[in-house]
């Protein structure tokens, strides 16, 4: 089974410039996830969705950070504009969506950001 | 909110030795105790997890204990191997499942030769 596919992998750009990050979740799963892991850290909750529906994003940034699920299968985070804190890995993750079911979390390889 | 507590912040056992994470959590709504593997460069994999009815768990040579009256669950590594190194994080959710994780900070657990 193919797992939670990211791109890009390692991305390097200057404060104040956009960036863009893709997730494509395991086929048929239908909660997304961004978690945003700063080095030394373990990972923080950015949004959820379900289907192309927000569930959670309160702990998202929204005056620089945006998100979109728009046909309920992959995903796009944009950073714009970026700050030096905002250097970390951003992981997506994906889960089966069952409320109350035994769902379990499964992360991508993630997309490591350095903000210069 | 959640609140997750995970110590030690690094941990240095022999090899063949036993290895024990602690995690508190702050939420007794909790009910769902994942345990999470990062390998250097790699994603987190999931390698245990523990449900609020059930009091322990074992996998092989891992096993997680629960508390809920204390509030606090543990990683057991049993006869460590070199490929145990890693940092591990522990998470806490009311959900049920992978709604709502809330992460420790991690426990980078070295294996010495």
């Amino acid at each position: 089974e193919a797992g939670v596919a990211q791109s890009p992998r390692y991305k390097i750009i200057e404060k104040r410039q956009s960036v863009a990050f893709w997730c494509n979740p395991i086929s048929g799963h239908a909660t997304l996830y961004w978690y945003q892991q700063i080095l030394g850290q373990g990972p923080k909750l950015l949004i959820q969705f379900q289907n192309n529906g927000v569930v959670d994003d309160s702990q998202l940034p929204k005056d620089r950070f945006s998100a979109e699920r728009l046909k309920g299968v992959d995903s796009t985070l944009k950073i714009q504009p970026a700050k030096l804190e905002d250097s970390a890995v951003y992981l997506c993750a994906s889960s089966g969506g069952r409320q109350g079911a035994n769902e379990k979390l499964f992360f991508g390889s993630g997309t490591q950001l350095s903000v210069l | 909110g959640e609140n997750v507590e995970q110590h030690p912040s690094t941990l240095s056992v022999q090899e063949g030795d036993s290895a024990v994470i602690k995690c508190t959590y702050s939420d007794s709504a909790s009910n769902y105790f994942p345990w999470y593997k990062q390998e250097l460069g790699k994603r987190p994999q999931l390698i245990i997890d523990i449900r609020s009815n059930v009091g322990e768990k074992k996998d092989q040579r891992i096993a997680v204990t629960l508390n809920k009256t204390a509030k606090h669950f543990s990683l057991h590594i049993t006869e460590t191997q070199p490929e145990d190194s890693a940092v591990y994080f522990c998470a806490a959710s009311w959900g049920g499942g992978a709604d709502g994780l809330t992460f420790g900070k991690g426990t980078h657990l070295i294996i010495q030769p």
